[in-house]
This record gives C-alpha cells, structure tokens and sequence, in this order.
C-alpha cells in the first residue's frame, strides 16, 4: 500500500516569508509525528497528533512553528517569519496508534535563503 | 530524560566482512528500541524493532540486533556487508510515557568498500 507521502520534496525560501509543509500519512494511522532532521544530526521530535489533536507539541521550538491535523489524516506544519536556522530536512511519520512502529515519509528539504 | 547514543560516527567496512553498529539508550523502564536506515535522499526505512521478549531480534536485510538491558544497549550486526548496505544507520528510543515521541541518535555513516 501507499507510504507516508509529503509535499514538496524541496521548498527554498527566503528569510522572513512563510511556509507550509503537507503530511499524507498512511491510511488508517491514527497518530502522526513531525520530526526535524539538521544536517549530521537525527531526526528530533517536534509534534505529535492523536487523532485531530495535537497530544504533546513539546518538540516546537518557538511560536512560529504551528502543526494542524484537521481531520485527522493530512497534517500541515506551518512556519512563519522564516529564519536561515529553519533550514533542515522536516520529517513525517505515522503509526497505527500511539505505541507503535513509525512509518516515515521521504522529507521536505527546507532551505531559506 | 531518554537519550540514545551512536558512539560511532563513521564506520568503514570491507564487502563481505561483518558488522557491529553500537547503540545506548538512557531510560528508566523498558523501552521500545528501533533501528532506521536512510539511504541518500530517501526517507527513514525500519530494520527492525525491539518492544518485549526475545532479546535477540531479526529484521530485513540480514540484520539483527540484541538488547542487553545490563548494558543498555541495542547493537545492531550483520555477519556479512553488502555494498549496497552503505548508508546512514540510525538507533531510536519509544516509549508510551513519553507522548510517543522517538528520540533519535546522531547516526553512524556506513561505507562499504570492495
């Protein structure tokens, strides 16, 4: 079947402008994560969704970042005032529920300018 | 806090030789332990997974790993290296008390040679 898909593969911005970055998780999954990938470094934990409602966004750096999951399938992850330090490889993973396997999807490549 | 350490940045390897790739983890219970590889341009692709049971786990590719709960460890191995094995390994920690959230390891870059 279909994996995690996201969308664009690659976005470049310039600094100051806003981004939205698409989440299509598999079929099914209830919870859906977003992760941050810096260069050499691993993914780190941003959000996570059960259902429509964010359960723990600890992982948010600043009030910038915002993450929506309106119906409980696609998840947008939303990014405003753009800085040069948002730059990085912006991962979406599901899972059937909450306590289980993360199935990730390829990334979007962010790069602001 | 949960953390996950890969002590190893960088590991090269011989085509046909055997592999160890260490994993650490810090947490207080048992954890869920996994274990990703990301080719170059691709997404996170699970080699297999840890939750109870038999210390000893088989994933895809010929790999395996072991928990050893006295060490706190995950290593991963595989007996023999393919060529097309080379890419960039990652270790991850769950757990359902922490909001379900993985937490990552740096990764260890594996290239393979002939």
């Amino acid at each position: 079947g279909a994996g995690v898909s996201q969308t664009p593969s690659n976005k470049v911005t310039e600094k100051g402008k806003y981004v939205e970055l698409r989440c299509d998780p598999i079929s099914g999954h209830t919870a859906l994560y977003w992760y941050r990938q810096s260069l050499g470094q691993g993914p780190e934990f941003l959000i996570y969704f059960q259902g429509t409602g964010a359960a723990d966004d600890s992982g948010l750096p600043n009030d910038r970042f915002f993450a929506v999951r309106p119906e409980g399938s696609v998840s947008t992850l939303k990014i405003q005032r753009t800085e040069r330090g948002d730059s990085a490889v912006y991962l979406c993973a599901s899972s059937p529920h909450g306590t289980d396997t993360q199935y990730f999807g390829p990334g979007t490549r962010l790069t602001v300018l | 806090a949960q953390s996950v350490t890969q002590p190893d940045i960088h590991i090269t390897v011989s085509e046909g030789a055997s592999l160890e790739l260490r994993c650490n983890y810090s947490y207080g219970a048992t954890p869920y332990l996994f274990w990703y590889v990301q080719s170059p341009g691709q997404g996170l692709q699970l080699l297999l997974k840890y939750f109870s049971g038999d210390t000893l786990v088989q994933g895809i590719k010929g790999f395996e790993a072991e928990f050893k709960r006295s060490q706190s460890s995950f290593n991963l191995r595989k007996p023999s290296v393919h060529w097309s094995d080379a890419a960039e390994y990652f270790c991850a920690v769950g757990a359902s008390d922490t909001g379900n959230q993985f937490y990552f390891g740096t990764g260890t870059s594996l290239t393979v040679i002939p």
